[in-house]
């Protein structure tokens, strides 16, 4: 398998403009996470799916944050609009169950967004 | 509520040295902590896992880590650094509060390593 995928691998972009980041978790994997990694607040979940369906998204920091998971092998994560104190890198995770189980979890490269 | 501190934010030691990254945790249940490992620009790995059944679990790359309850402490170890050694650690409890979905991490301990 090629391990989580995403894509792209860097964005830069303008204030005020939609930015979308995908993830294509390992096949198989009932659970997805996504992170986001800054300087100040280290690593943060900001909401994470079983089964496709999102199960806590409490970590979201505000409106102007989406995510979906359409299906099995594809998430998105939306910034609408996009504002520069969104800069950091973007991780998405998978896991064949929780970590309270022991479970490990498989982390892509990261998106490195950049917002002007 | 669960959480973790490392105690220290950089690490630095000599090629063929000791290593000792330093974890305490707040929990009020048995926790399931893991380390995980960040080489630059890079995704996280995870290094190794507490599960309960051992309190000396040994992970990749020759790094260990002990649980002691008493002390509430789970520190990485490696007896000798080697140059590929030098990224960024991260010391992890599970949210039990949450449903166990919840990765709760630490601030990360960067190590270097000097030839």
């Amino acid at each position: 398998d090629a391990g989580v995928i995403q894509s792209p691998r860097h964005e830069v972009t303008e204030m005020g403009q939609e930015v979308t980041l995908r993830c294509k978790p390992i096949s198989g994997h009932d659970y997805l996470f996504w992170y986001r990694q800054t300087m100040m607040r280290g690593l943060e979940l900001l909401i994470y799916f079983n089964n496709n369906v999102p199960i806590d998204d409490s970590g979201m920091p505000e409106d102007r944050f989406s995510a979906k998971m359409p299906n099995a092998s594809f998430s998105t994560l939306k910034i609408q609009p996009s504002e520069p104190r969104d800069s950091a890198v973007y991780f998405c995770a998978s896991s064949l169950a929780l970590p309270l189980a022991y479970n490990e979890q498989f982390f892509g490269p990261g998106t490195r967004l950049t917002v002007l | 509520a669960q959480s973790v501190t490392q105690l220290d934010s950089h690490v630095s030691v000599s090629e063929g040295t000791p290593v000792l990254l330093r974890c305490n945790y707040s929990s009020s249940y048995s926790p399931s902590l893991f380390w995980y490992v960040q080489h630059p620009n890079k995704g996280l790995q995870l290094l190794l896992k507490y599960t309960s059944a051992a309190t000396l679990v040994k992970g990749i790359n020759g790094f260990e880590a002990e649980f002691k309850k008493s002390e509430t402490s789970f520190h990485l170890t490696k007896p000798s650094a080697h140059m590929s050694d030098a990224a960024e650690y991260f010391c992890v409890v599970s949210d039990r509060d949450n449903q166990g979905g919840k990765l709760i991490f630490g601030q990360g301990t960067e190590l270097s390593v000097k030839p």
